[in-house]
């Protein structure tokens, strides 16, 4: 059973920290890692996405992916009250069926 | 760029009843998820389609739901008979075949009262 963990939060931070959402898995063999945000109400949006071990950026968002560690996050420079989300993490073996945890709760307060 | 259709939006029956969602994907992706989200969870797969094959349904509760896609383009998930743990938002997503970037629909919520 692939199995992908995140802490329900909710992580709160204030206006123009740096938030920090963090994902473990347990299938060695993962190739492939997303972050997913959703809104309340609202169905997932993909806004970051790494296959090697490091980090990628784009824009205020940064993913990090230490595939030893089994170990992906993703980071928000600056963050805003509209990045207020649930942030989910996505991870997949190559058989192209993403398996979902169950998200991160984030609150930006003014 | 249209995205992916969902309906109904909303649906509220009760248990033992029958409910059908549909979905129309992003025109030219060869592949479609349906995804079951209970509150407070992440979306937890229930089929998943390239063209108009099945590729893994593993977690779908066969002895109730059944989801086809005859033409390779929309498709169709049913539940029969609905039960209380049904209650759920049902999600379909598509892909480019090859892609494992999924682009999701609005969803259906049910609540089976």
């Amino acid at each position: 059973q692939k199995e992908v963990e995140q802490n329900s939060g909710p992580l709160s931070v204030p206006e123009g920290a740096i938030a920090s959402l963090n994902c473990t898995y347990s299938d060695r063999g993962s190739q492939s890692f997303f972050w997913y945000r959703q809104y309340s109400g609202k169905s997932p949006e993909l806004i970051m996405f790494i296959y090697s071990n490091g980090d990628k950026e784009d824009g205020r968002f940064t993913a990090q992916l230490n595939k030893a560690s089994q170990y992906v996050s993703l980071l928000i420079r600056d963050s805003q009250p509209s990045d207020s989300a649930t942030y989910l993490c996505a991870v997949s073996g190559g058989s192209y069926i993403p398996t979902f945890g169950r998200g991160t709760s984030l609150i930006v307060h003014p | 760029e249209a995205g992916v259709a969902q309906s109904p939006r909303y649906k509220i029956i009760e248990k033992r009843q029958s409910v059908a969602f549909w979905c129309n994907p992003i025109s030219g992706h060869a592949t479609l998820y349906w995804y079951q989200q209970i509150l407070g969870q992440g979306p937890k797969l229930l089929i998943q389609f390239q063209n108009n094959g099945v590729v893994d349904d593993s977690q779908l509760p066969k002895d109730r739901f059944s989801a086809e896609r005859l033409k390779g383009v929309d498709s169709t998930l049913k539940i029969q008979p609905a039960k209380l743990e049904d209650s759920a938002v049902y999600l379909c997503a598509s892909s480019l075949e090859d892609s494992e970037k999924l682009f999701f629909g609005s969803g259906t919520q049910l609540s089976v009262l």
